[in-house]
This record gives structure tokens, C-alpha cells and sequence, in this order.
């Protein structure tokens, strides 16, 4: 239990759905992450929020929008999205995100796959 | 450029034997540091160790070991006398400065360790 908690678990979704993924974090840290993690390539920085502020946004195509409403909270809304976006989707927290050295804090990931 | 090399992207052992996981970097930071996260089936990465550049030294916890020498740009994690619950997925990871003040990790491709009993 890394006090990181990602829903839903598995989603399907058809290239004209709207979905939504929920990232809870229970560590009181004020930095979250969304990271793409596709077979065999390394793990894809999103987006980043530090103090409910997006800080970076890793030429993310529009498709994937992010919102940040509090420090404890983070979304990753979906919307016709291409079958190439199947993979597993993580969210990260930490304590500051603007400290060098950091340790990261991981949820379970939602596995996407996009029909 | 800041890169992080995981050339081997599987392994297989027999449940007891050692075994040693490669990491090479890049980056031209002369302040940065190196980490090591176990992703297991359950999908979540979770944290193992966290080195900085200037601390050259060699650790042990348990098991697990890790070899960092700058003169390489490796930083290598052994794990000795495995067992089946060390089955995952290794990732060894960068951290370096950017001017914005926010630091970003740079991962690598990671090693599946599958032991066998």
C-alpha cells in the first residue's frame, strides 16, 4: 500500500467515449504525476502539478486533459482517444516535486485499452 | 542528452542464484540522482534505493546491493541468493535539474526478473 489509490483499474473504452481516470493520494504531498507506461519504451512524464499548478506538460496531444481541483486529487479525462493510447496509466505523487532527488510514490496504474 | 539504458529486458534464474541488473546513464548535470524502483504484477512501482553523484559508495540492504561508478555512468543492483517473490519489473531511473526548478525522472526501458523455483 503506497497510499497512492488509482480507479478504475482496467478500463475499456471505444475511440468516441469519454472516460475519466481518478488518482487519490493519502500522503499529504503537494506534487503529482501522470505517467504513460506502453511495452517496452520507458516510462512517459505526462503531466505534472505542483500546488494544484501544472508545472509541465510533456507535449501531451489534447485528447488527454488533466485536472488538479487539490493537492490530494488528480484526473486524467479521456476523450477519443486512438487505439495507440492502449497502456498502462500511472499516477505518482511526492512531497514538493520541485526538490531534486525526490522519492516517488506510485498507484496500481489504470490499464487502458482503447477499442 | 539525458538517457537511461536498460539493455537487458529480460531475465530468467533459478530461485538462489545471484543476479545482477545493468543500468547505464547519461547527463551532463554534474548533481543528479539515480534511483531504483521493483514494479511487481501488482502494478505499482515502489521505490528500492536512491543514490546521489556524489556518494560513490557502494550499499547493501539485505540482498540487495547496488554498484554505482561515475567513471562508467553505471549503477548497477544485485540481487543475491534470489527468490520468486523478487519476480518484476526493474526500472533504474535519472533525476538531474532543469532551470525551471522542477525536477523531472527519466526512466529506463526496464528488466523483467522472472525467478524460477
Amino acid at each position: 500500500e503506497t497510499g497512492v489509490t488509482q480507479t478504475p483499474r482496467h478500463l475499456v473504452m471505444g475511440m468516441t467515449n469519454k472516460k475519466s481516470l481518478k488518482c487519490e493520494q493519502h500522503l499529504g504531498h503537494n506534487a503529482m504525476y501522470w505517467y504513460k507506461q506502453s511495452a517496452k519504451k520507458p516510462l512517459e512524464l505526462m503531466f505534472v502539478y505542483n500546488f494544484k499548478e501544472q508545472t509541465e506538460n510533456n507535449s501531451v496531444p489534447s485528447r488527454f486533459s488533466p485536472e488538479c481541483p487539490n493537492s490530494s486529487h488528480l484526473f486524467l479525462h479521456l476523450h477519443t482517444l486512438q487505439p495507440e493510447d492502449s497502456a498502462l496509466y500511472l499516477c505518482a505523487s511526492s512531497q514538493e516535486g520541485t526538490v531534486r532527488g525526490e522519492k516517488l510514490f506510485f498507484g496500481s496504474g489504470t490499464q487502458l485499452s482503447v477499442l | 542528452a539525458q538517457k537511461v539504458t536498460q539493455a537487458q529486458t529480460e531475465i530468467s534464474v533459478v530461485e538462489k542464484e545471484d543476479v545482477t541488473l545493468d543500468c547505464v546513464y547519461e547527463t551532463r548535470d554534474t548533481t543528479y540522482y539515480l534511483f531504483w524502483y521493483k514494479q511487481p504484477p501488482s502494478g505499482e512501482l515502489v521505490f528500492l534505493i536512491r543514490r546521489n553523484s556524489f556518494d560513490e559508495q557502494n550499499e547493501i540492504s539485505g540482498r540487495y546491493s547496488w554498484n554505482f561508478q561515475k567513471s562508467t555512468s553505471s549503477f548497477n543492483f544485485t540481487i543475491t541468493a534470489s527468490q520468486v517473490v523478487d519476480s518484476a519489473v526493474y526500472f533504474c531511473a535519472l533525476s538531474e535539474g532543469y532551470t525551471s526548478g522542477t525536477y523531472k525522472y527519466i526512466f529506463g526501458t526496464g528488466t523483467r526478473l522472472k525467478v524460477l523455483a
